[in-house]
């Protein structure tokens, strides 16, 4: 998708709690999907990923949800912790060489 | 392994000077990738590479150039910086095609 400005959206929410960031992604033909973490000053980071085959996909306390008929990606954080705190993006790849189109980003943070 | 390593970390140019960002990764992957940036947003894919010898353009490739001739690493060149190029700039490498990307630590890059 595209970039869409300056100001990331925000989510903050209790330690202990689960968290919910939503990604609307742009290309009907991706068909491979991430999610990254980025802490301030760093790279990216993988979190998880989901090819279009499947709709949800579960790690250790993330799941990421696929809704391709509405081209809606979601990542679940069960029982947020501090240092979940971050900036998450998610990613699609389409095409022979895989590449990815990040959106915009999701600033996640989490409340003591 | 050392994974993705990108040097320098930081660097300040005036406008009309080039240099060589560079980018070497230890895993033996084919696919590297240069993403760019910018505050808020998410990365842009500039130039990437399915092997020694092979690379293509991205979403913004204007006044980059890359050439891959060796499978570890992948130099991204800024042929007269200008002040537009001021960004963040971030190294990727995955063994193959659609392959989880590994992202190196980012160049800050500053241009007067």
């Amino acid at each position: 998708g595209e970039n869409v400005g300056l100001h990331l959206p925000t989510l903050s929410v209790q330690e202990g709690d689960n968290s919910i960031i939503n990604c609307a992604y742009s290309n009907s033909a991706s068909d491979y999907f991430i999610w990254y973490k980025q802490e301030s000053g760093k790279g990216p980071q993988f979190i998880i990923d989901i090819r279009s085959n499947m709709d949800k996909r579960q790690g250790q306390r993330v799941t990421v949800l696929l809704n391709k008929t509405v081209k809606h990606l979601s990542l679940q954080i069960a029982a947020t912790q501090p240092g979940d705190s971050a900036v998450y993006f998610c990613a699609e790849a389409s095409g022979s060489a895989r590449q990815l189109t990040f959106g915009s980003g999701t600033q996640l943070t989490v409340l003591p | 392994n050392a994974g993705v390593t990108q040097t320098p970390k930081f660097q300040v140019l005036k406008t009309g000077q080039s240099m060589t960002l560079q980018c070497a990764q230890d895993m033996n992957h084919e696919y590297m990738s240069w993403y760019r940036q910018d505050p808020g947003m998410g990365l842009r894919l500039i130039h990437y590479s399915v092997g020694a010898g092979i690379t293509d353009q991205g979403e913004v490739p204007n006044g980059y150039n890359v050439s891959r001739s060796t499978t570890e690493d992948f130099p991204l060149r800024l042929l007269s910086a200008a002040p537009s190029q001021t960004s963040v700039y971030f190294c990727a490498s995955t063994r193959d095609r659609g392959g989880t990307q590994y992202f190196g630590p980012g160049t800050r890059l500053l241009v007067l």
